[in-house]
């Protein structure tokens, strides 16, 4: 079945304790990005990559890093979370270098205590 | 500034009437036009993709209409049916550069029998 897994499904840290959620596709899609969605704001995309060792920052990357090793992964990293990067974060993916018709995953409810 | 509208926050339809649900912009002029559904706590699906010379598209049930002079599109349910309440988001991709795309804040569905 074709589909984007997102790891953990929900995740409660405290202030500045590195975390990493997973993110990968079973498609060959080229294109990945990350989004978040928060109450009254809607989604906003971090970070975004075209393809393998090809990361770009979207709207709202501060407080994040990505990477791209390997086509179907592409994990988001908070190096020192804080309270305000509580939100409900969405892995996506294309098989275009478009914003095309973008499988999402389940999504990861992140709480920075 | 860029702004994406959709219409309502919340909509509330009988079962079997036609849900019309509006997206408006302004300083945009995007190529394509998409819409998406997502259930709560879910990442959303994609449904439809209207592009800038196209004025109308169906599937099944659905329909999309875009219209670049008025910057709007209607999303049309027809026959609707209690399953179809979700929330429902417009996103539009200029295709210049690097923008990401940018969703509207969604439309919450509610089909009552």
């Amino acid at each position: 079945e074709a589909q984007v897994t997102q790891n953990p499904r929900y995740l409660i840290t405290v202030t500045g304790k590195k975390l990493t959620v997973t993110c990968s596709q079973n498609m060959n899609h080229e294109y990945m990005s990350w989004y978040r969605q928060d109450p009254g704001l809607g989604l906003r995309q971090i970070y975004y990559s075209m393809n393998v060792e090809v990361t770009d920052k979207g709207d709202v990357p501060e407080g994040y890093k990505v990477s791209r090793k390997e086509k179907r992964n592409f994990p988001l990293i908070l190096e020192s979370p804080s309270p305000n990067q509580t939100s409900l974060y969405f892995c996506a993916s294309t098989r275009t270098g478009t914003n095309e018709k973008l499988f999402f995953g389940s999504g990861t409810q992140l709480s920075v205590l | 500034s860029q702004k994406i509208e959709q219409n309502s926050e919340a909509l509330n339809i009988q079962e079997g009437k036609t849900a019309t649900l509006t997206c408006n912009y302004t300083n945009y002029s995007p190529a394509y036009l998409q819409w998406y559904r997502q259930d709560p706590g879910r990442g959303p699906v994609f449904l439809l993709l209207i592009r800038e010379n196209e004025k109308e598209k169906r599937k099944e049930r659905l329909k999309v209409t875009f219209d670049t002079t008025l910057k709007q599109s209607l999303f049309h349910i027809t026959a609707s049916q209690p399953a179809d309440s979700a929330t429902y988001l417009c996103a539009l991709d200029l295709l210049s550069g690097n923008t990401p795309l940018v969703f509207g804040k969604g439309t919450r569905l509610s089909v009552i029998a």
